[in-house]
C-alpha cells in the first residue's frame, strides 16, 4: 500500500516531441506528489510538484496531470529538449506526521533525441 | 543556497569492513534521510531522523544504522560490508513539514569487494 508505481523504465523522444511518465499509487493518505529530476552524478532534485486537491499543474513545458479517483499522475515534458535528458522520479508523501517523508517510485530515464 | 555535502564520493571497501558515510547539511532542517539507489528499483528509504539522536527506519533498515549527533549531521553505518550493499547511497535533508522539498545530496558511490 505504500508503493509508488512509476512507467516507463526507460524513454527515447525526439526533440521536440512530448515525454509521458506514468505513475500510479494505492495509499490515499498521500497528499503531496512531486517530481524528481536527476542528472548523472548529481542528486535529484524538485522539478514540480501537486496536491490532490488540483488537477493539474504547469511550470513552463512541464506540467503533471493528476486523477485522484483513478489514483494515477503523471508528468508531461513539452517541446522535449536534449537538456531535459536525465532521470524522473515520481513521489508521494505521507499525510500524517512532520516528516516530510517521499516514497518513490522506480524511475523513468528518458532520452532525448536531437 | 541549501547544501546538503556528502564527504565521500566514490568508495571501495571490503566484504566485513565497517562502513561510515557522513552527511552534513547547512539550512538547520530537522529531517535528514539516508536513501539508497538502485536501477530499476528507484530510491529506497533506509533510515531517516526527523530530530537530533531521534530515528525511524525505513524500508529496507537492515544491515545499516545511523546516527545524529548533531542537527545538521547524519551518518549512514554499515557494521559489516557486503557485496549486496554495493550501491549509490543519497543523503537528504528537509524542513518540518509535509509537502516540503527534500534536498538530496550528490551521492557516495560505495563498491564492496
Amino acid at each position: 500500500q505504500q508503493q509508488v508505481k512509476q512507467s516507463p523504465q526507460s524513454l527515447i523522444v525526439q526533440k521536440g516531441g512530448i515525454s509521458i511518465i506514468n505513475c500510479a499509487y494505492e495509499n490515499t493518505a498521500f497528499d503531496y506528489f512531486p517530481w524528481y529530476q536527476q542528472f548523472p552524478g548529481k542528486g535529484p532534485a524538485l522539478l514540480i510538484a501537486i496536491r490532490p486537491d488540483v488537477s493539474e499543474k504547469k511550470e513552463g513545458r512541464f506540467t503533471i496531470s493528476f486523477n485522484k479517483s483513478a489514483k494515477q499522475f503523471s508528468l508531461h515534458i513539452m517541446d522535449s529538449q536534449p537538456g531535459d535528458s536525465a532521470t524522473y522520479f515520481c513521489a508521494a508523501g505521507l499525510g500524517s506526521g512532520n516528516t516530510g517523508k517521499l516514497i518513490f517510485g522506480q524511475g523513468t530515464t528518458l532520452q532525448v533525441k536531437p | 543556497d541549501v547544501k546538503v555535502t556528502q564527504s565521500s564520493r566514490y568508495l571501495v571497501k571490503r566484504t566485513g569492513e565497517k562502513v561510515f558515510l557522513e552527511c552534513v547539511q547547512d539550512m538547520d532542517h530537522e529531517n535528514m534521510f539516508w536513501y539508497r539507489q538502485d536501477p530499476g528499483l528507484g530510491l529506497r528509504l533506509i533510515y531517516f531522523s526527523y530530530d537530533v539522536k531521534m530515528k525511524e527506519k525505513g524500508d529496507i533498515p537492515e544491515g545499516y544504522s545511523v546516527s545524529r549527533e548533531k542537527k545538521e549531521r547524519f551518518s549512514l553505518i554499515l557494521e559489516s560490508a557486503s557485496t549486496n550493499q554495493t550501491s549509490m547511497y543519497l543523503c537528504a535533508s528537509s524542513p518540518t513539514g509535509t509537502g516540503n522539498t527534500i534536498y538530496f545530496g550528490e551521492g557516495s558511490w560505495l563498491t564492496v569487494v
